[in-house]
């Protein structure tokens, strides 16, 4: 199948790491993506990843790329109320200029 | 500041009526995109250009329509055939090629139709 998937909530408290996942089923990605959209916005990239990479870090944020289970996350070091927000994954593959999205992860960040 | 304008923000239909979402973009990218997201699900994608008087349907084209005359514009008009048009839309852009930084999306900050 094409599906890209994602659970669909996720809760932590301020301070607190968080981990949002992401699996995909093409093995033939060339990039992944993370988007973060708030309320009654766009989506804001965050950070990508290239296939070929198992890992990247970002300041707080930390990409996990593992290929053969076809599996991205998201860390979120020292979470604060403001990365509350929608959180999609989104890859793209060999070949194709256009993404395709997983359904998002609302991350809910309580003080 | 490069970036993407979607206009307007707010938008509502009568039944059977057309409507039109702009998209301008000054990022210089050859790539553009038109999505549909409803609350509690992705993005799902209309329709995409990837050079000027060339676009191609993508998955949920039914009932609408897309016109690429200069390349910094990417308009898309609802038609009356969408029968269910309510929902938030969102345009992107992207550079196209080969690239060393994968040529992520860039988006503007959508608009939301409604059906009066």
């Amino acid at each position: 199948g094409e599906d890209v998937e994602q659970s669909l909530f996720l809760s932590v408290r301020e301070g607190d790491s968080s981990v949002i996942n992401c699996t995909y089923t093409d093995s033939s990605s060339t990039y992944l993506y993370w988007y973060k959209q708030e309320p009654g916005a766009g989506l804001q990239l965050l950070t990508y990843i290239f296939s070929n990479m198992d890992m990247k870090q970002d300041q707080r944020l930390t990409v996990l790329l593992n290929k053969k289970d076809k599996h991205l996350s998201l860390r979120i070091a020292d979470t604060q109320t403001g990365d509350s927000a929608i959180y999609f994954c989104a890859e793209r593959r060999t070949g194709f200029q256009k993404l395709v999205f997983g359904t998002g992860t609302r991350l809910l960040v309580s003080p | 500041d490069g970036g993407i304008t979607q206009s307007p923000k707010y938008l509502f239909r009568k039944e059977g009526q057309n409507v039109t979402l702009s998209c301008e973009q000054n990022l210089n990218h050859d790539a553009m995109y038109w999505y549909r997201q409803d609350p509690g699900q992705g993005l799902r994608l209309i329709y995409y250009s990837q050079i000027v008087n060339d676009f191609q349907k993508g998955d949920i084209a039914e009932g609408y329509s897309v016109s690429r005359e200069k390349k910094e514009s990417f308009p898309l008009t609802v038609t009356s055939a969408q029968k269910n048009p309510t929902a938030f839309y969102l345009c992107a852009s992207s550079a196209t090629g080969t690239g060393g930084f994968g040529q992520p999306q860039h988006f503007g900050d959508g608009t939301r139709l409604s059906i009066l």
